[in-house]
Formats: C-alpha cells, sequence, structure tokens
C-alpha cells in the first residue's frame, strides 16, 4: 500500500529564514504526482506546489520549492524568505495517475510557526 | 479558476437530528468529488469518492448508511450525517477534480460540524 511519512510534526522558522520540510513516500508505482498543500488557521486548503514523477526538474513556484528525489522517495519542500503568513500546517501528498482511483494519500503533517 | 464552495461552513445540531452538508464547483464541471474528515491537528481522512451518477466509494471503516453521499450533478455533491452523535462532532471537508486526466484536487473550504 502506498504511504506518505512526514516525519517532523512541528518545526519553527525565524521570519525571513529558510526551512524545509521533509516528506518520504512509499509506492511501486513509476508515473504518478506529488503536492504540498498548505492549511492555515483558516483550514482553507491551498496548493502550494506539484510534481510529475516523469519530470526531473524540480518546481518551483516563487519562495517554494521541491527537492524531488524519485529513486529515494523522498519529496522535500523548502520555503525561502520566510513570511509570517506562511505559519500554517503542510501536508504532503502524492496521487497515482487518473485513471487508477484518483485518491490523495497524505502525510501526517508538519505544523510550521513563522516566528517575528 | 477551480472554486470550490460548501455550505454551511459551520453548524450546530442536536443529537440524533441530521445534517446536509452541500460542496459545489463554482467555475468547472467536477466529474469527481471527494469527502474528507479532519479531527484537531490531524491529517485529513479520506471518507469517499464520489463520481457523478453513480454510488460512492466509501473508504474501509466508514458507515456508508450513516455518511450519506450524493452526486447529483457535475457541480454538486452533498454529504448528509444522519443521526448524528457527538462522536461525529468534526471539520468536514470536500475536494473536487475537473475530470479525466486532471489529478489535482480542489478543496473547499470545510464545514465545522458539532453535534450537542
Amino acid at each position: 500500500a502506498q504511504t506518505v511519512t512526514q516525519s517532523q510534526p512541528e518545526m519553527s522558522v525565524q521570519e525571513a529564514e529558510t526551512v524545509t520540510l521533509s516528506c518520504t513516500y512509499d509506492t511501486s508505482e513509476n508515473n504518478y504526482y506529488l503536492f504540498w498543500y498548505k492549511q492555515p488557521p483558516s483550514r482553507q486548503m491551498i496548493l502550494v506546489i506539484r510534481q510529475e514523477a516523469y519530470k526531473q526538474q524540480n518546481a518551483t513556484e516563487n519562495r517554494f520549492s521541491v527537492n524531488f528525489q524519485k529513486a529515494a522517495k523522498s519529496f522535500s519542500l523548502k520555503i525561502s524568505d520566510s513570511q509570517l503568513g506562511d505559519t500554517a500546517m503542510y501536508l504532503c501528498a502524492w496521487v497515482d495517475l487518473p485513471g487508477n482511483t484518483g485518491k490523495l494519500i497524505f502525510g501526517q503533517g508538519t505544523t510550521l510557526q513563522v516566528k517575528p | 479558476g477551480a472554486v470550490v464552495s460548501q455550505h454551511p461552513s459551520w453548524v450546530i445540531c442536536k443529537s440524533g437530528t441530521s445534517v446536509k452538508i452541500e460542496c459545489r464547483s463554482l467555475d468547472f464541471q467536477a466529474t469527481t468529488m471527494f469527502w474528507y474528515r479532519q479531527f484537531p491537528k490531524q491529517s485529513l481522512m479520506l471518507m469517499a469518492t464520489s463520481n457523478e451518477g453513480s454510488k460512492a466509494t466509501y473508504e474501509q471503516g466508514v458507515e456508508k448508511d450513516k455518511f450519506l453521499i450524493n452526486h447529483a450533478s457535475l457541480t454538486l455533491s452533498t454529504l448528509t450525517v444522519t443521526s448524528a452523535h457527538p462522536e461525529d462532532s468534526s471539520f468536514y471537508i470536500c475536494s473536487a477534480t475537473r475530470g479525466s486526466g486532471e489529478e489535482t484536487q480542489y478543496f473547499g473550504p470545510g464545514t465545522r460540524l458539532l453535534v450537542l
């Protein structure tokens, strides 16, 4: 069965600093997608970044970037120049190709606190 | 684009009553919708997958007679919590995908249910 593991329940970072959140997953599939979602205190789920497994290039979105290591099944999120608004729970997720179930498999989440 | 709404945003009900939660895709047609439950400081737990015009697929351990899901149109899915009890109190979130080949799930803002 596919699993996603986030081993850091809580993290903190000073404003303007850089922080990396870890995520590992286990699957026998070759083609899939990986996501990082952000859930701020409002609890609205916000898509941060998406990575397609067949693309070797790491995805980036402004201050957010990933380090995708397919062989190691690792998908970490780097947040640069952290801002107070980045305070949230971050959820790593995996999904297989459409045509299968399309179900997202979530990790346990990492709660990030950005300190002023 | 890809906006999903939920109604109501929060509801308080008496034990034994039924509560209906609506999930709507506002600017796209959603062939597949998902319902999640989330406890405080925990990750999302998938309850069921809903496809337009067919019966929902429930995850193991989720009572289908208690959590009735209807996906009658391409823009609306409903979750009815029947004979609600205090242990059903939780945060319920829906998500939707645009269709075949679209693997990104877009999330609604969630519904907070409190059963007294």
